[in-house]
């Protein structure tokens, strides 16, 4: 079965700080592994998507994450926080059926 | 202006009435999907359609009903049936078209149902 793990609920940084939300996989396939973030009372938007071609993937608003199959890791992470940064993110595997997706982790940013 | 639409924003229901939630796109998308988020579970999926005329149910169908006749609708009716049918409700579609797991999906805003 295919699953994915957030492994935090929640994670606080101080603006200008790095952000790090950890993500791991359980696939039987290679899989396809998506990062989207939501704002309260919003819509799901993408921020980047793996799709086995380069390990590192950049998205939008500075965001990256790297796909260690090693560590079947995909986390997400961004140099320097912004306060517009503060929301929910949700990691998402496709192997070939419809999206399985993460608990989601939200983000909190402190001026 | 492309997108994907839903509406009501808002929707407020007593319990033991059916409730339709409407699901637009433009995008001349084939696939689209309905999930249901609840806090601290992320998105659980109730139904999807790759195509026209036709409909799969996903992990949490049960009180829950579509219909797929035109590519650029999918509305979902909560029926009475649905034992706990407040949450938030959101809409996505994709090229589908028999793609590969790249195909990314797309999502709308979203309906807040409360049940009253």
């Amino acid at each position: 079965a295919q699953s994915v793990t957030q492994l935090d609920s929640h994670v606080s940084v101080s603006e200008g700080t790095p952000v790090l939300l950890r993500c791991n996989y359980s696939s039987s396939y290679s899989p396809s592994l998506f990062w989207y973030v939501q704002h309260p009372n919003k819509g799901l938007q993408l921020l980047l998507k793996y799709t086995s071609a380069a390990t590192l993937v950049k998205g939008i608003n500075g965001f990256e994450a790297e796909f260690k199959k090693s560590e079947t890791s995909f986390h997400l992470t961004k140099p320097s926080a912004h306060m517009s940064d503060a929301a929910e993110y949700f990691c998402v595997v496709r192997p070939n059926t419809p999206l399985v997706f993460g608990k989601g982790t939200r983000l909190s940013v402190i001026a | 202006d492309g997108g994907i639409t839903q509406s009501p924003k808002y929707l407020f229901r007593k319990e033991g009435q059916n409730v339709t939630l409407s699901c637009e796109q433009n995008l001349n998308h084939d696939a689209m999907y309905w999930y249901r988020q609840d806090p601290g579970q992320g998105l659980r999926l109730i139904y999807y359609s790759q195509i026209v005329n036709d409909f799969q149910k996903g992990d949490i169908a049960e009180g829950y009903s579509v219909s797929r006749e035109k590519k650029e609708s999918f509305p979902l009716t909560v029926t009475s049936a649905q034992k706990n049918p407040t949450a938030f409700y959101l809409c996505a579609s994709s090229i589908g078209r028999g793609s590969t797991s790249t195909d990314t999906q797309y999502f709308g805003p979203g309906t807040r149902l409360t049940v009253l």
